[in-house]
């Protein structure tokens, strides 16, 4: 059970886009549509913004989008917004019957 | 509204056992899966374990199978977690999350409490 591959930072301007890549294996990320992405600000619990690959909770922007490509998740963030700053998680199921962690992505706002 | 409220995290030493109960109100709780998912202090998130809407299926990280039991008490609203053989690497906040469905595989964590702090230290 080794952790979903994230990196550890990015960072952009307001008004541009960002993208969050989540590397996993074909036993998880590449097998499944079963990844999510979770928002977290500091000393806050994390937040549910995309789940079943490419589905938003009723509430969150539609400036949050994802894709997967083979073993690939990725997190797209459009317009950055100095709100959108903090830590990104992805999370897949994987074929173990566990749900696998990405080690985070700091999202900088510059 | 969905509220999720953790508790019992306290400083233990290793060795030790505890047990964190959460408790779940604003919807049906015994028609969602449940899950524990932990974060040592300035850390990621790792997925601790998860528990089907019946409690009839469970599942565990490797890092914590043999030594961390869940389970549901649905008349209760209530996930419980006791942890056992506790080490110093089970320091983290402990969180209580709610699956969007019946089974915990879907990885949809929709729902999360404000979680709940141990600390494992002699």
């Amino acid at each position: 059970q080794s952790a979903l591959t994230q990196p550890a930072s990015v960072s952009g301007s307001p008004g541009q886009s960002i993208t969050i890549s989540c590397t996993g294996t074909s036993s998880d990320i590449g097998s499944f549509n079963l990844v999510s992405w979770y928002q977290q600000h500091p000393g806050k619990a994390p937040k549910l913004i995309i789940f079943e690959g490419n589905k938003r909770p009723s509430g969150v922007s539609n400036r949050f989008s994802a894709s997967k490509s083979g073993n690939t998740a990725s997190l797209t963030i459009s317009g950055l917004q100095a709100e959108d700053e903090g830590d990104y998680y992805c999370c897949s199921y994987a074929s173990s019957g566990t749900l696998l962690f990405g080690g985070g992505t700091k999202l900088t706002v510059l | 509204e969905v509220q999720l409220v953790e508790s019992g995290g306290v400083l233990v030493q290793p060795g030790r056992s505890l047990r964190l109960s959460c408790v779940g109100s604003g919807f049906n709780f015994d028609d969602y899966a449940m899950h524990w998912v932990r974060q040592a202090p300035g850390k990621g998130l790792e997925w601790v374990s998860g528990i089907t809407w019946n409690g009839l299926t469970v599942d565990y990280a490797d890092s914590v199978k043999g030594r961390f039991t869940i389970s549901r008490d649905n008349a209760k609203n209530s996930l419980y977690l006791q942890m056992n053989s506790l080490r110093d690497e089970d320091t983290a906040s402990y969180f209580c999350a709610k699956d969007n469905g019946y089974y915990y595989g879907s990885g949809t964590l929709e729902d999360w409490g404000q979680g709940t702090l141990v600390t494992v230290s002699s």
